[in-house]
């Protein structure tokens, strides 16, 4: 069946660090992918998403390109910033009924 | 435009008890969904309401129950809880069945002594 795979947190970096947080999908269609952002308290919210194949989603400052030759959906950002401390989730619908949600990664941003 | 409520935000119940959670969608969105959220687990899909007939279930045991209201309210039931009900359950509000963006609330967190 589809699933998600994310890497595993915490991941600790320091203010205006490069961020890389990988997600691979296993998916037998043609899934949206997104990613999700959960601040302390809060509940889960959109970050950004791609519907298709080489589409590149962006927010934020936050990037990620949807690249079907290696089921990934990498979630990027040049510089990140203390208020960026969260839980990021990368997920997938299978634009039919169902969302397949990754374990999550939390980051912490030193200043 | 108001976001998706959840009531109560928090809840300690004792095990063989039950729990009612309400969720209040954006206006206007017609899906609704429950997810449980766990350190240990992540987030599992409960299931999902659409004009007010569930469409969609995971693998939970049957004390978890849901329905959903012609105004697109939602509840969530689970009875006789176990100390592994205590989480975080979250609902999600989407414009219509097929869009598959997801607008969470806060969530009830739910504590079984």
């Amino acid at each position: 069946g589809d699933s998600v795979t994310q890497m595993e947190g915490p991941v600790t970096l320091s203010e205006e660090a490069f961020l890389t947080i990988n997600c691979t999908y296993t998916a037998t269609g043609y899934p949206s992918l997104f990613w999700y952002v959960q601040y302390p308290g809060e509940g889960l919210q959109l970050l950004l998403k791609a519907t298709k194949a080489d589409d590149k989603g962006s927010n934020k400052g936050f990037e990620a390109t949807y690249r079907k030759e290696t089921t990934s959906f990498h979630l990027e950002k040049g510089s990140v910033q203390v208020s960026d401390s969260a839980v990021y989730f990368c997920a997938l619908w299978d634009n039919f009924n169902k969302f397949y949600f990754g374990s999550g990664t939390k980051l912490n941003v030193k200043p | 435009k108001a976001g998706v409520t959840q009531t109560p935000r928090y809840l300690i119940k004792t095990r063989g008890q039950q729990v009612t959670l309400s969720c209040s969608p954006i206006s206007g969105h017609r899906s609704v969904s429950w997810y449980q959220q766990t350190p240990g687990q992540g987030l599992q899909f409960l299931f999902e309401y659409f004009s007010e007939t569930q469409r969609n279930k995971g693998n939970f045991p049957g004390r978890f129950s849901g329905r959903q209201f012609s105004n697109s309210r939602s509840e969530m039931n689970v009875s006789t809880l176990e100390l592994g009900d205590s989480a975080l359950y979250l609902c999600a509000s989407s414009p219509d069945y097929y869009t598959g963006e997801l607008f969470f609330g806060e969530g009830s967190r739910l504590t079984v002594l």
